[in-house]
Formats: structure tokens, sequence, C-alpha cells
């Protein structure tokens, strides 16, 4: 069965608004969240990542939080850019031999 | 939901040995897979798309006698790295893609081959 879920396949914003893709998990022993972002024909670029002793992460317009008591994770991209447009997947590992990855969000930013 | 396996999960092997990495769809029938390969930064490297019954298209710049892709089955595509040099050394992951309405693109990864060349 799948270990980490994203439960929204596609997902529109207004330029400028907030950006919330969220991402769940079922396994505890995770202990590392990735997000990805991928444009068509390419592979997933590498976005922004956290610990597992950290509930907040911040990279300029991208910040990650994890809420490990609800095995929830969630990406806000602040403002939300067309560029950023594309799909998003977020991933987890314990062991950094193997990465779970979810079935990826798309996002539409809509100037 | 969709899983995706692959085996083995890591394999040492020797210079100029060759090591077959299987990607399986548990669950459901894959008409295309990707293999990807990670890179020290983390992001994933497209190498090739596998559909099944006909010849993989491999990306600019990858090696298709090197990296041999066989995508034999709706279920399996493997993928074959001959004369493994150190440098070949990476983590290699597999996705498998479920058609969906309109452009959504879904994607069903498998959690990854970690090769280590000596």
């Amino acid at each position: 069965d799948q270990q980490v879920k994203q439960n929204s396949p596609s997902l529109s914003v207004q330029e400028g608004r907030i950006s919330i893709l969220n991402c769940d998990y079922t396994n505890s022993m995770f202990d590392y969240f990735l997000w990805y972002k991928k444009y068509p024909a390419e592979g997933p670029t590498f976005l922004i990542s956290i610990s597992s002793i950290k509930d907040k992460n911040e990279d300029g317009r991208f910040t990650v939080f994890l809420n490990k008591s609800a095995k929830h994770l969630s990406l806000h991209i602040v403002p939300s850019q067309p560029g950023d447009s594309a799909v998003y997947f977020c991933a987890a590992t314990f062991t950094g031999n193997q990465f779970y990855f979810g079935t990826g969000t798309s996002l539409t930013v809509i100037p | 939901g969709a899983v995706v396996s692959q085996h083995p999960s890591r394999v040492i092997c020797k210079s100029g040995t060759s090591v077959k990495i299987e990607c399986r769809s548990l669950d459901f029938q894959a008409t295309t897979m990707f293999w990807y390969r990670q890179f020290p930064k983390k992001s994933l490297m497209l190498m090739a798309t596998s559909n099944e019954g006909s010849k993989a298209t491999y990306e600019q710049g990858v090696e298709k006698d090197k990296f041999l892709i066989n995508h034999a089955s709706l279920t399996l595509s493997t993928l074959t790295v001959t004369s493994a040099h150190p440098e070949d050394s990476s983590f290699y992951i597999c996705s498998a893609r479920v058609p969906q309405a309109g452009d959504q693109e879904t994607q069903y990864f498998g959690p990854g081959t970690r090769l280590l060349v000596l």
C-alpha cells in the first residue's frame, strides 16, 4: 500500500496567493522528508527538505511544515508565481536507501 | 493503492560486471515506466522512458548500450547496467505512469535501488 499519499491530484491558485500542497504518510519510522518539483518530460528536481527533528523549514518562498503526530507534511509557496506551475511530489525516507514518493499534485498558478 | 517495487534494494558489484534492476507494478498494468538516477543534490535525472513492447526512449547523454532497458510485460521493466564502473554508483529509481483523465499525471515511484560499484 502507498506509505506516502498526496490526496489532491490538482490545485489551482491565483498568482500572488499562497499555494498549500499536502502530503500524508503512514510509517512513523520516516525521519526525512523531501519535496520535488517536476516539469513535463524532466526528472523531479529537489526543492526543499525537512528532518523529523524539526517542524518547519523555510527557503525563500518555500516553507515545509511537518506535523509528526498527524503524520502530515505540507509545502507552502508564498507568493505563488506562474513559473511554479508544475507537478509536486513529496517523498519520505528512513534509511536513506529507499524513498517513498507520493503520487504528485499538479499545481497551476493562474496569472 | 498502486505499488511499485524494485529489486534489489541494494547491490554491490565489481567493476566490469553487469547488474540488473527490476521494477514491477504490483497491482496495476503500466504501459509506461520511467527510469531515473539520483544525483548528490537529490534531484532525479530522467534516464529513459520505457514503453511496453517497444524500445525505450533515452534522454540525451544517456548511453543506451550501457543502460539496457527492457519492458517485456505490462508489469515489469528492467534496467541493466552493463560493464559497470565506479562512476555508475548511484541511486536508481523507477516509476510507472497511470493514465488519468485530462492532462493529470499520476506517477507511482519505486523505492529505489542503491548501486555501489567497487
